[in-house]
């Protein structure tokens, strides 16, 4: 069965640097969205993406972070400078239609 | 503003005894609702998912929930519980007017917890 895949499983890095996290959604999905989970807190959604522009955002997609689909296949977030309050989990999904299919996720630590 | 609620922290039930994990949910329009569950280090799994019709939807690995429109309820169901099934259950919801696609709104999640 198809599954969007996540890489890194986990990263580490220090406040100020840029990470990009990376995912490959369902080969067959037109629509792909970024959500992440702070601990303990609710999964939030960043933004979502279709025919290669952001289609929607939230007040957390600021100017630091950036999507970019960079081939057939890949999905990419970027943080430009991140912050210790990035920390999180973060879900990249993938859709036909109704339903979102959720990767692993990529746990950010930021030290 | 779009809404869901698990008013539940933890639900505990007897392996074979049936299960309810209830969710409310506030959207100004259609609801389109959906349960995903979540297995410790692993992603979000879709279960099942209300767009229209049936008030009962019938979903992965033996899961039901009923869409109760006066209630603004969509509670998860199982007729008989499994130690397998202990896991954290996420009801998500979105405003159906726009569309097929659109952001979910998550509420905070019940763990489930089976016991033999």
């Amino acid at each position: 069965e198809p599954e969007v895949t996540q890489t890194p499983s986990h990263q580490v890095t220090q406040m100020g640097q840029e990470v990009i996290l990376r995912c490959v959604p369902i080969s067959n999905h037109l629509y792909f969205y970024w959500y992440r989970q702070i601990l303990g807190q609710k999964v939030e959604f960043l933004v979502s993406f279709y025919n290669n522009e952001i289609s929607e955002k939230s007040e957390i997609f600021d100017d630091q972070f950036s999507v970019e689909r960079p081939d057939g296949s890949n999905f990419t977030l970027k943080i430009r400078s991140t912050k210790l309050e990035d920390s999180a989990m973060y879900f990249c999904a993938s859709s036909a239609f109704y339903e979102q299919y959720f990767g692993p996720g990529t746990r950010l630590t930021v030290t | 503003a779009q809404s869901v609620a698990q008013p539940e922290d933890q639900v505990n039930v007897a392996e074979g005894n049936p299960l309810t994990v209830k969710c409310t949910y506030s959207v100004s329009g259609n609801p389109y609702l959906f349960w995903y569950v979540q297995y410790p280090n692993r992603g979000l799994q879709f279960l099942l998912k209300y767009i229209t019709g049936d008030n009962l939807v019938k979903g992965s690995y033996g899961f039901e929930a009923e869409f109760n429109k006066s209630q603004t309820s969509f509670h998860l169901k199982k007729p008989s519980a499994l130690v397998s099934d202990s896991a954290l259950y996420f009801c998500a919801v979105r405003d159906g007017n726009g569309g097929s696609q659109g952001n979910l709104i998550f509420g905070k999640g019940t763990k489930l917890s089976v016991k033999p």
